[in-house]
């Protein structure tokens, strides 16, 4: 039973573009999301949260978006740029110390 | 300055072996985790000790036992090792509330 869903695999945007990724999750007691991204043989580096009683984070070019009624949430960049190609994984917590991941989305930035 | 390391970075090993994984933070975090990815690249968590305390124990096969000898320090032993158990594995550490901070990850093989 996968709480937090990335459904899309990939994602190729051109350089400048905006990219958005997508997360869904099923469980209503989430209330804390993050977003990491990974390099290749490194471990999984924070990016930005978003806490439930908000519906927008900012950080320079990185946005999260939360509908807590859809269950969904998003990350855009603006602009891409090629060094943010990388595997993003979105997470979520109850704020037990749990923490579940989904399973990623691979994001190419092509200049 | 390393924040969360673990050691050793790659580990190739015959079924059956036992062998360990060390993982330490300098981060004054009080709680501390593995992870496992698998070949599908889902992140899943495996344990979480917080001030040495376990915590969360997930269905993971008792082979696997995790030590923490002081909050600082969080290692995973695994008996009896099978060709199943050949991932990446991740520590982290975290406050309470805020963001994982990962390691660079331990990639297992075994033959």
């Amino acid at each position: 039973d996968q709480q937090v869903k990335q459904n899309s695999p990939s994602l190729s945007v051109q350089e400048g573009r905006i990219s958005i990724l997508n997360c869904d999750y099923t469980n209503s007691m989430f209330d804390y999301f993050l977003w990491y991204k990974k390099y290749p043989a490194e471990g999984p580096t924070f990016l930005i949260s978003i806490s439930s009683i908000k519906d927008k984070n900012e950080d320079g070019r990185f946005t999260v978006f939360l509908n807590k009624s859809a269950k969904h949430l998003s990350l855009h960049i603006v602009p891409s740029q090629p060094g943010d190609s990388a595997v993003y994984f979105c997470a979520a917590s109850d704020r037990t110390y749990k923490y579940i991941f989904g399973t990623g989305t691979r994001l190419k930035v092509l200049a | 300055d390393t924040a969360v390391s673990q050691t050793p970075k790659y580990l190739v090993t015959q079924m059956g072996n036992d062998k360990s994984i060390k993982c330490e933070q300098n981060l004054g975090h009080d709680t501390m985790y593995w992870y496992k990815q698998d070949s599908k690249k889902f992140l899943k968590i495996m344990f979480s000790y917080n001030n040495k305390e376990l915590i969360i124990n997930e269905t993971v096969p008792n082979r696997f036992s995790p030590k923490s000898p002081d909050k600082a320090h969080l290692n995973l032993h695994i008996n009896s090792l099978e060709l199943g158990d050949s991932a990446v594995y991740f520590c982290a550490s975290s406050q309470a509330g805020s963001p994982l901070h990962f390691g660079n990850g331990t990639r297992l093989t075994v033959t």
